[in-house]
């Protein structure tokens, strides 16, 4: 079946370091979207990148989708506490005749040190 | 912006028993509903599609006739899980998407969760 690998599952930084977490599918995806899950929370969305190649940011956060659209990074830049959670991407795959289905990666845990 | 209220946030129950989970759409109609459980630690894992008025579809491994769904009206689908056992016990979302196509400026919308702990 579709699968959506991320990695790594856990990263550990001192704050002020930078972050990246990445996401392989084994099909082509029709968008990718990122999610940030805090210790007890839902999936809160943060985006969605839908054109080959595209890059999105927001403010220290930098999101890229492959030119092949199988791959995906997350890039937090100066980390602080306050980015503390799981961090999820999830492609999107369409069903003929459903619309899309979000399959999600493992998640990568952040934890920031003070 | 689109919100998906779940309810219960958390419930206990006996061995045996069933347990209706409901989520509602609040300022937008949901054509689809996705059901999905988490065990802690882990990754959200897609368990059910359910589209309004129409049959759910069961991924792989997903028990139809132990986890119930029906999606009875645009604003409401409801998960039971039937006779459940310890090993039930997970944190299930639901989330939801307005038409055939992504809220592009919100992704998909999750309610809370609904975690379920069977004694």
């Amino acid at each position: 079946g579709q699968q959506v690998m991320q990695i790594p599952q856990y990263q550990h930084v001192q704050e002020g370091e930078d972050f990246t977490t990445y996401c392989n599918s084994s099909t082509t995806l029709s968008n990718i979207q990122w999610y940030k899950q805090r210790p007890g929370g839902h999936p809160v969305f943060l985006i969605q990148l839908v054109k080959s190649g595209e890059v999105k940011k927001q403010k220290r956060l930098t999101f890229q989708f492959g030119e092949a659209k199988k791959n995906s990074s997350l890039h937090i830049t100066a980390t602080q506490t306050t980015d503390v959670g799981t961090y999820f991407c999830a492609g999107s795959i369409m069903i003929y005749n459903q619309g899309g289905k979000l399959i999600f990666g493992q998640g990568t845990e952040l934890s920031v040190k003070p | 912006g689109a919100v998906v209220s779940q309810h219960p946030s958390w419930v206990i129950c006996k061995s045996g028993t069933s347990v209706k989970i409901e989520c509602r759409s609040l300022d937008f109609q949901a054509t689809t509903m996705f059901w999905y459980r988490q065990f802690p630690k882990q990754s959200l894992m897609l368990m059910a599609t359910s589209n309004e008025g129409s049959k759910a579809t069961y991924e792989q491994g997903v028990e139809k006739d132990k986890f119930l769904i029906n999606h009875a009206s645009l604003t409401l689908s409801t998960l039971t899980v039937t006779s459940a056992h310890p090993e039930d016990s997970s944190f299930y979302i639901c989330s939801a998407r307005v038409g055939m196509r992504t809220v592009l400026s919100h992704g998909y919308t999750f309610g809370s969760g609904t975690r379920l702990t069977v004694v």
